[in-house]
């Protein structure tokens, strides 16, 4: 099946830095999803994005799909950015369901 | 729109003691997923249902495990005997088209602890 990783598996920011998380994968995808799962254990949908660029405040995602990775971009850090991100493909072609990366843990110290 | 309800948020149950957890997809989403959570092994899906049809189940650990989706409104995932090993945070999410599109939604998760 087809594997994914996330890069780095933690960071450690001061709040206002900005950060860049990876995700590679290594077969062709037809969507890709980033989630963070806050402290307290829920899941949030921030992007849907299986090529080109999208924006949501101070979040933004580009997924090169051809060179098989995905970025997520983090700017002004703040506390509440505090959690894990996960990057999620199907595990196949025809797939309707997601396969997780391990995550990259965002610690924002004040 | 409340988003993906489960229920219960906790559960504290003794080993071989049956435990039952529910979902309620948002409205109008087709697809509905079950996902296990734990240290080791991070998201795990257990299984995939389409328009209430179950489509993939590879996932399901064992014959102790079973899901079930009556109608478009609601699913069960079942542990029938639980064991220690089954304590874990146990997600329902659903989708608005099944085929690699649209994204998904996470309800809140079951904590599950098997004692």
């Amino acid at each position: 099946g087809i594997q994914v990783e996330q890069s780095p598996p933690d960071l450690i920011l001061q709040e206002g830095a900005n950060s860049t998380l990876r995700c590679n994968f290594s077969d062709s995808v037809n969507n890709l999803q980033w989630f963070h799962q806050n402290p307290w254990g829920q899941l949030i949908n921030l992007f849907y994005i299986p090529s080109g660029t999208k924006q949501n405040g101070r979040l933004s995602a580009t997924t090169v799909a051809t060179e098989r990775y995905s970025l997520l971009y983090i700017s002004s850090s703040q506390t509440t950015d505090s959690g894990v991100y996960f990057c999620a493909v199907p595990p196949g072609a025809g797939s309707y369901q997601l396969t997780f990366g391990k995550g990259t843990k965002l610690s924002v110290i004040p | 729109d409340a988003g993906v309800i489960q229920s219960p948020r906790h559960e504290v149950t003794e080993m071989g003691q049956e435990v039952t957890l529910r979902c309620k997809p948002i409205s109008g989403h087709n697809s509905l997923f079950w996902y296990r959570q734990t240290m080791m092994r991070g998201l795990e899906l257990l299984i995939y249902f389409n328009n209430n049809v179950p489509i993939d189940d590879s996932g399901m650990p064992e014959d102790r495990f079973s899901a079930k989706m009556p109608n478009a409104s609601f699913s069960t995932l079942k542990i029938q005997p639980s064991e220690p090993r089954d304590s874990a945070v146990y997600f329902c999410a659903s989708s608005p088209r099944g085929f690699g599109t649209g994204g998904y939604t996470f309800g809140s998760g079951t904590r599950l602890t098997v004692v």
